[in-house]
């Protein structure tokens, strides 16, 4: 089984609608991230969570909500879908191991596309 | 802001060649950076990761890391058809608990 997943690996939705993505994982990572990579525009980080209790605006969080409903357990959610919200996005994890350089792993991802 | 830089490319090369990436970045107490790969339409897989001056080597992979320069290079020897795709470098800033900082990646097209 994978380290890192996430659900629906594809989605396709109207603007307007209320949509979850969900990341859950496996490694015993305490640190878990969202992104979302457009085409030339790179990983963005929308979402970090460093523990339970902690979460942390990214670079481009308008738009989106994150609950950390557990430690192995990261969900993203867009309130109000748009079109321009259409990309990949991914959960990625790492632990916070002092001595270790706290390697990020990535899920699968997750093609949302809004009509 | 901390930023991170790569050719977007493509850097076309042919089978068997040395390709070799490259990658500035702005934080100079950067620690640790770090190599992805990229398939189309997949997820970023770690490479492998360097934090001292010099050369690390994983295989057919060797990281260069210069910190006076702020450069960290990428090269990948007899290259492969398979190893086309898109590396992102990734830089741990020095500001502690932050995420990574990735450049926005250089595709690589090796030429059989």
């Amino acid at each position: 089984d994978a380290d890192v997943t996430q659900t629906p690996r594809n989605r396709i939705t109207k603007t307007g609608k209320r949509i979850m993505l969900e990341c859950s994982q496996t490694k015993g990572h305490d640190r878990m991230y969202w992104y979302r990579q457009d085409p030339g525009l790179g990983l963005r980080l929308i979402y970090y969570s460093f523990d339970v209790k902690d979460i942390n605006k990214g670079e481009i969080s308008d738009g989106y909500s994150v609950s950390r409903q557990a430690q192995a357990k990261f969900s993203l959610s867009l309130e109000s879908a748009i079109p321009n919200q259409t990309a990949l996005y991914f959960c990625a994890t790492s632990d916070s191991l002092a001595g270790t350089v706290n390697t990020q792993y990535f899920g699968p991802g997750t093609r949302l596309t809004v009509l | 802001q901390k930023e991170v830089e790569q050719n977007s490319g493509p850097l076309s090369v042919p089978e068997g060649a040395i390709a070799s990436l490259n990658c500035t970045y702005s934080d100079r107490g950067s620690q640790s950076f770090f190599w992805y790969r990229q398939y189309s339409g997949k997820s970023p897989e770690l490479i492998m990761f360097i934090y001292s001056n010099g050369d690390k080597e994983d295989g057919r992979f060797t990281a260069q890391l210069n910190k006076a320069s702020q450069y960290v290079s990428l090269l990948i020897r007899d290259s492969q058809p398979s190893d086309s795709a898109t590396y992102l470098c990734a830089v741990r800033p020095n500001s502690g608990n932050t995420p990574l900082v990735f450049g926005k990646g250089t595709r690589l097209s090796v030429i059989a």
